[in-house]
């Protein structure tokens, strides 16, 4: 099992309000991930960090907004959420498991299944 | 046009039975391909790993095996138990990145019955 955290797992609000889903992990990687996953399909990346201070779009455009301002945090802020943003949203970190980092592996979250009313 | 294709896309299966998954997958130039499985309501966790190289992997009653000629995958569940009821994700990485790019398949959805 990963050492890698989601809260809140469910959450349930109204349009226009402003969100944080907070994502923590205690494995010392420097690389973490948000992806958004509709039911049936798969998943997009959104936002990807290398490092403290290092953070970039993903290939899904997207409203929300990121940070990192610590190792292991990287939580994920929607200013104003629309019925649009409802999804679910993992986060993901990950290690070297060779001199390439496309053989990273990832290790997810759980999750935050967000709708928005 | 996904990437990354799965069939079928749910399965059901008898408890105790054999099932064998599938995945053809575009992405090139191809570094390696992941089997992910997936409980309802929970993140995507690491079955098996393969590069170019490797054409079989094991991991307890998974098997995975590749063909990077014909570019299709397939991960063959063993003695199904009610636990494997899940959705299996085919994940495909590519080397002209420096991120290593992932490519996600939609997932089969396996439904063991007792």
């Amino acid at each position: 099992e990963a050492d890698i955290y989601q809260t809140p797992r469910y959450l349930v609000i109204g349009t226009g309000k402003k969100i944080t889903l907070e994502c923590s992990q205690t494995m010392g990687h420097d690389k973490m991930y948000w992806y958004q996953q509709d039911p049936g399909m798969e998943l997009h990346l959104i936002h990807y960090s290398y490092g403290v201070n290092s953070t970039e779009k993903g290939d899904l455009s997207s409203e929300s907004t990121v940070s990192r301002i610590r190792t292991e945090h990287f939580p994920l802020t929607l200013e104003s959420a629309r019925p649009s943003h409802t999804s679910q949203y993992l986060c993901a970190s990950s290690d070297r498991t060779s001199g390439s980092p496309s053989t990273d592996t990832q290790y997810f979250g759980p999750g935050t299944r967000l709708t928005v009313l | 046009k996904n990437q990354v294709e799965q069939s079928p896309q749910s399965l059901i299966i008898l408890e105790g039975k054999n099932c064998t998954l599938q995945c053809n997958y575009t992405v090139s130039p191809f570094s390696n391909l992941r089997w992910y499985k997936q409980d309802t309501g929970r993140g995507p966790v690491s079955l098996t790993i393969m590069t170019f190289s490797e054409n079989t992997k094991s991991n307890g009653r998974y098997t995975a095996t590749l063909d990077a000629d014909t570019k299709q995958s397939s991960l063959h569940i063993t003695a199904s138990q009610l636990s494997d009821s899940a959705s299996y994700i085919c994940v495909v990485s590519d080397r002209g990145s420096t991120l290593g790019r992932l490519y996600f398949g939609r997932g089969t959805q396996l439904t063991v019955w007792p």
